[in-house]
């Protein structure tokens, strides 16, 4: 069954320093989306991406985030100057399809996350 | 904003009963969906259940049935025959309208005991 994959699985970084995380969603998903969770707290949404471009987006997303698909088959993340309130489990996921099924564009799949610690 | 609430922090069952888990939300949309999501201790997050808001019927997905009360905006999970397995946090979560977040409760931390 095809599955979202994340890297790196887990990711220690000094303050001030740059991320980039990683995601392989769903070969023929349209939608793309990157999600936080700080430990022990529910889950937020950070980005969704279509189309090339950033179709919403939280206030948690300032101009420290940035997302890109650099290619057909990789969405990124990058975290400019990492903070330690950054610390966080960060999902990426995809849903929709081209086929467009009812639900298929609201249902969203979920990548094994990357856990970012920052010192 | 949409609201998700989940009112039960931790929750145990013995294996092989049945458990329900409590999940209200609120909404101004007609158009909606709302999900059951597994989270278990690896901390991945696992589709279990989706529930379209105009169908009537409640969605059922082997031994994870919902009861979907759209008047009374409640949308519990019911787990039957509990397994060791099922052990997890579970979040309740809604996609609504044109939006494309979905929108978290903040958990329920199930236990499954011998």
């Amino acid at each position: 069954e095809p599955e979202v994959t994340q890297t790196p699985s887990h990711q220690v970084t000094q303050m001030g320093q740059e991320v980039i995380l990683r995601c392989v969603p769903i070969s023929n998903h349209l939608y793309f989306y990157w999600y936080r969770q700080i430990l022990g707290q529910k889950v937020e949404f950070l980005v969704s991406f279509y189309n090339n471009e950033i179709s919403e987006k939280s206030e948690i997303f300032d101009d420290q985030f940035s997302v890109e698909r650099p290619d057909g088959s990789n969405f990124t993340l990058k975290i400019r100057s990492t903070k330690l309130e950054d610390s966080a489990m960060y999902f990426c996921a995809s849903s929709g399809s081209l086929a467009g099924a009812v639900g298929e564009r609201e249902t969203q799949y979920f990548g094994p996350g990357t856990r970012l610690l920052v010192l | 904003a949409q609201t998700v609430t989940q009112s039960q922090p931790e929750m145990s069952v013995q294996e092989a009963e049945t458990v329900t888990l409590s999940c209200t939300y609120d909404t101004s949309e007609n158009n909606y969906y709302l999900f059951w999501y597994k989270q278990p201790p690896s901390r991945q997050m696992i589709l279990v259940i989706r529930q379209e808001a105009y169908k009537q019927q409640n969605a059922t997905e082997n031994r994870f049935s919902v009861n979907f009360q759209k008047a009374a905006k409640s949308f519990s999970l019911k787990i039957s025959d509990s397994q060791l397995g099922d052990t997890a946090m579970y979040f309740c979560a809604s996609h609504t309208g044109t939006a494309s977040k979905l929108t978290f409760g903040t958990g329920t931390r199930l236990q499954v005991t011998l």
